[in-house]
């Protein structure tokens, strides 16, 4: 069945490193892929996104990485900063049947950034 | 930044009580979903709407009902809350489609406890 799922469950850096955070996912179809951050007690929050006709996209200190060949996702963040703890889920969809209605997520990546 | 309101933010409520979870977003998104998430678990979908008078069950069986009257509003009613009912509810919505992204954007959700 179609699933998104994480390789690491946890990932600890230093202040000032930088962060990866990989996800797999088995669906061909999917071709929208989509990175949210959701820090305790608040709704995920959207950081990047990238189409399937990409391989690569950069936001501001985050960097999309999309194979797929081997349908593997990444989320590089550079200069990873305290704020930048939170738990980081991915999520994917296909414009397959009328549109992007449903998103399909992972279990999560908590990062723990220690000074 | 994407402006969808959710009320109450905390609710603790005896067994048997009936419940209404609000939602609201002043976008004139006509795409909103319900997705139920445990602890630092990923997001299951219970409930969607492509727009008014269209509503859809979600992927994860719930017994909530949900409702679209009005575009803005996308309630969820619990008839008979149960404490298997515990999670965090997060609520959604999506521009149209054809925009420059896709991605859903979520409330701050409401973190329901029934004892």
């Amino acid at each position: 069945g179609e699933s998104v799922g994480l390789h690491l469950p946890t990932l600890s850096v230093q202040e000032g490193d930088n962060s990866i955070i990989n996800c797999a996912y088995s669906n061909s179809a999917s071709d929208y892929f989509i990175w949210y951050k959701q820090e305790s007690g608040k709704g995920p929050q959207f950081i990047i996104d990238i189409r399937s006709n990409m391989d690569k996209r950069q936001g501001q200190r985050v960097t999309v990485l999309l194979n797929k060949t081997v349908k593997h996702l990444s989320l590089q963040i550079a200069a990873t900063q305290p704020g930048d703890s939170a738990v980081y889920f991915c999520a994917e969809t296909s414009s397959f049947s009328g549109g992007y209605n449903k998103l399909i997520f992972g279990a999560g990546t908590r990062l723990a950034v220690h000074p | 930044e994407a402006d969808i309101y959710q009320t109450p933010r905390y609710l603790v409520i005896g067994t048997g009580k009936k419940i209404t979870l609000e939602c609201s977003q002043t976008m004139g998104h006509d795409k909103m979903y319900w997705y139920q998430q445990d602890p630092g678990m990923e997001l299951h979908l219970i409930h969607y709407s492509y727009g008014v008078n269209s509503t859809e069950k979600g992927d994860l069986s719930s017994e909530s009902t949900v409702s679209r009257i009005r575009t803005e509003h996308f309630p969820l009613t619990l008839e008979s809350a149960r404490p298997s009912h515990t999670s965090q509810y997060l609520c959604a919505s999506r521009p149209p489609s054809g925009g420059a992204t896709d991605t859903q954007y979520f409330g701050p959700g409401t973190r329901l406890t029934v004892l």
